[in-house]
């Protein structure tokens, strides 16, 4: 059974960082490009980030380019999001989520808010 | 990036009804469309993908079709656990978007 477990979420202020994690289970992580998608409370959804099977290729939505960085570690079956400089409109859920185009499996969240 | 619009933003639909939900893209998507059905507190779920075709597990009351910029979902008979908010999202090139959302509802 795929699972995809984030973790790391949590209260920051504005201009603080955090680190999210996700642990893959029940395929094979490394042939899989992984997304970072995130859902304002009571809002629609945003794909922030992207990382191809190898790590070779990577991409950002305008709204995080510069302050977010996407990183995997095929050994662990590991996604990472870094997010720095982290402001108020960031406060989300933030899903990680298994790219088969589309997207096919997703994590059940982890809520970042970012308030002081 | 390309836009996603959906509509309507709220349908009320009664059990057993069908339900339409529509959306159009700002540019050509070709057929990398996909439907996901989200529940409150959960994550989406996947329906349908390359526009048109239903994912294994899912009813085959849920239909897509449209190519292009116009596509629609179709739920043929509403049963109690469809009603919930259905996003559409095109992959066609990065970065994806996702439309603001529909939320079916009872009547």
């Amino acid at each position: 059974e795929v699972q995809l477990v984030e973790s790391g979420g949590g209260l920051v202020k504005p201009g603080g960082s955090l680190r999210l994690s996700c642990a893959a289970s029940g395929f094979t992580f490394s042939i899989y490009t992984m997304k970072w998608v995130r859902q304002a409370p009571g809002k629609g959804l945003e794909c922030v980030s992207s990382i191809t099977r190898s790590g070779a290729f990577i991409n950002y939505a305008d709204s995080v380019k510069g302050r977010f960085t996407i990183s995997r570690d095929n050994a662990k079956n590991s996604l990472y999001l870094q997010m720095n400089s982290l402001r108020v409109e960031d406060t989300a859920v933030y899903f990680c989520a298994r790219d088969q185009s589309p997207i096919d499996y997703w994590g059940q969240g982890t809520l970042v808010t970012v308030s002081s | 990036e390309i836009v996603m619009t959906q509509s309507p933003a709220t349908l009320s639909v009664s059990p057993g009804e069908r339900a339409t939900l529509s959306c159009r893209a700002s540019q050509s998507v070709n057929s990398d469309l996909a439907w996901y059905q989200q529940k409150p507190g959960q994550a989406p779920r996947l329906l349908v993908y390359g526009a048109s075709t239903r994912v294994t597990a899912i009813p085959a009351r849920f239909s897509g079709s449209g190519s292009g910029t116009e596509f629609t979902l179709t739920i043929s008979s509403l049963q109690s656990e469809d009603f919930a908010v259905y996003y559409c999202q095109q992959y066609d090139r990065w970065p994806d978007t996702f439309g603001q959302g529909t939320k079916v509802q009872i009547k």
